[in-house]
């Protein structure tokens, strides 16, 4: 079975851009969620989805935003790129996104702000 | 934020050596606990994983401990390998659909 595939793995752009991610989770995976990480604050949660609802949000601004489609595959934007949005963003699939259903991760994509 | 991580502390051990790396987690309510391992260039990988209902659990090389009252949990691995070269994060899920990372620990095995 083929895991959490993310794209594009790497991504530069200039402030004041935006920028989409995309992510397919495992087959049969509901559920999506999202994590930036920096080595500042490590792990972040930006958002669950399930079925195209948003189930939770972290406490990011309103310039992170996200969705879900009916296939589960996911993406999530970045408007007016700070400087400070440098990170790794993980994409990471579960089952049904229950409480004892462990996380499965793709191998991110680095976006560098300039 | 929830996750922070500013110094990022450090293991060092010798090829064969057990690792024993611990984790405080933050919420009492907490009902699962899962260890993630993080090579360089990857995503965070699934290690194992306990419920608030037990105190310990064996996987192949690794064991997790759970100390409720002390909201503590740590992950054994028993003959550290050089392929164990990783960072180690604990989760936390706290309901809510939202899993809680802790800030990891950096494992360096010595050959």
């Amino acid at each position: 079975k083929a895991g959490v595939t993310q794209t594009p793995r790497y991504l530069i752009k200039t402030r004041g851009q935006q920028v989409t991610l995309s992510c397919s989770p495992i087959s049969g995976h509901r559920s999506v969620s999202w994590y930036q990480q920096t080595p500042g604050q490590g792990l972040q949660f930006l958002f669950e989805y399930f079925s195209e609802t948003q189930r939770n949000k972290g406490n990011f601004p309103g310039r992170f935003s996200g969705r879900q489609f009916s296939n589960s595959r996911s993406e999530m934007n970045v408007s007016t790129l700070e400087l400070g949005d440098s990170a790794l963003y993980l994409c990471a699939s579960s089952l049904l996104g229950e409480m004892d259903s462990p996380l499965h991760f793709g191998n991110g994509t680095r976006l560098t702000v300039t | 934020g929830e996750s922070v991580g500013l110094h990022l502390p450090t293991l060092s051990v010798q090829e064969g050596d057990n690792s024993i790396i611990n984790c405080a987690y933050s919420n009492s309510a907490s009902d699962y606990f899962i260890w993630y391992k993080q090579e360089s260039g990857k995503g965070p990988q699934f290690i194992i994983d306990i419920r608030s209902n037990m105190d310990k659990r064996q996987g192949q090389r690794v064991t997790v401990l759970l100390n409720k009252t002390v909201k503590h949990l740590s992950l054994q691995i028993a003959a550290t390998q050089p392929g164990d070269s990783a960072v180690y994060f604990c989760a936390e899920n706290t309901g809510g659909f939202k899993t809680i990372f802790g800030a990891g620990t950096r494992l360096f095995v010595k050959a």
